[in-house]
């Protein structure tokens, strides 16, 4: 249980295209997701917090405008690389908490989805 | 702020020696710790956990105890195998006044088994 999908797994593009990038959870329902960054022999960057059916959080120095997050419904996030360039290539990730709601959000592991490697020409 | 400090690698060990990734925090309040295994090319899996001081996650024969007084939940594994070359990642989930109980993750350590 406690599936996370994430799609698509690896998308090359021209610079100045946006990009969609969807998360899934496909067995339980999560009101919270996560979208992190990972640069090559790095650790994950929390990106933004994404809550079902309100605005993203975003963590500072991400760029609100850049990365459109949308959290529509309570298994679902997507994230948005608007007017993608070279420097937005990076392998992005996406978590989703639960299930498990009677541990409390601090006690609650997160499901990772595969990730999405992006690479803009 | 939160963080988690663990060992640089990479680590190189040969079929059935013995393992441990250190991994030490910083966090006010009581966190919750884990550690996660990226394959390659993949995203993160959950290895073990653990939520209170002295609790021992395991798993595959790995296993962490969450040390209050050291403040650390370093892993270990008696006989590593090839299979086990992969990222570890010690991360934490403690209150960020930003993003909830976002995980903080440390650097990550490479290990390769070797035949």
């Amino acid at each position: 249980g406690a599936v996370v999908s994430q799609h698509p797994s690896w998308v090359i593009c021209k610079s100045g295209t946006s990009v969609k990038i969807e998360c899934r959870s496909l067995d339980f329902q999560a009101t919270t997701m996560f979208w992190y960054r990972q640069f090559p022999k790095q650790s994950l960057m929390l990106m933004a917090t994404s809550n079902e059916g309100s605005k993203a959080t975003y963590e500072q120095g991400v760029e609100k405008d850049k990365f459109l997050i949308n959290h529509a419904s309570l298994t679902l996030s997507t994230l948005t690389v608007t007017s993608a360039h070279p420097e937005d290539s990076s392998f992005y990730i996406c978590s989703a908490r639960g299930p498990g709601s009677n541990m409390g959000y601090r006690n609650q592991p997160q499901h990772f989805g595969d990730g999405t490697r992006l690479s803009i020409l | 702020g939160d963080s988690v400090t663990q060992m640089e690698g990479p680590v190189t060990l040969s079929e059935e020696a013995f393992l441990t990734i250190n991994c030490t925090y910083t966090a006010t309040g009581y966190p919750s710790l884990f550690w996660y295994v990226q394959y390659p090319g993949e995203g993160l899996q959950l290895l073990l956990k653990a939520t209170k001081a002295d609790d021992k996650g395991s798993n595959k024969g790995f296993e962490a105890t969450y040390r209050k007084e050291t403040t650390s939940f370093h892993l270990e594994k008696g006989s590593v195998q090839v299979s086990d070359s992969a990222v570890y990642f010690c991360a934490l989930s403690g209150r960020n006044s930003n993003s909830g109980y976002a995980l903080n993750f440390g650097k990550g350590t490479s290990l390769l088994v070797t035949p």
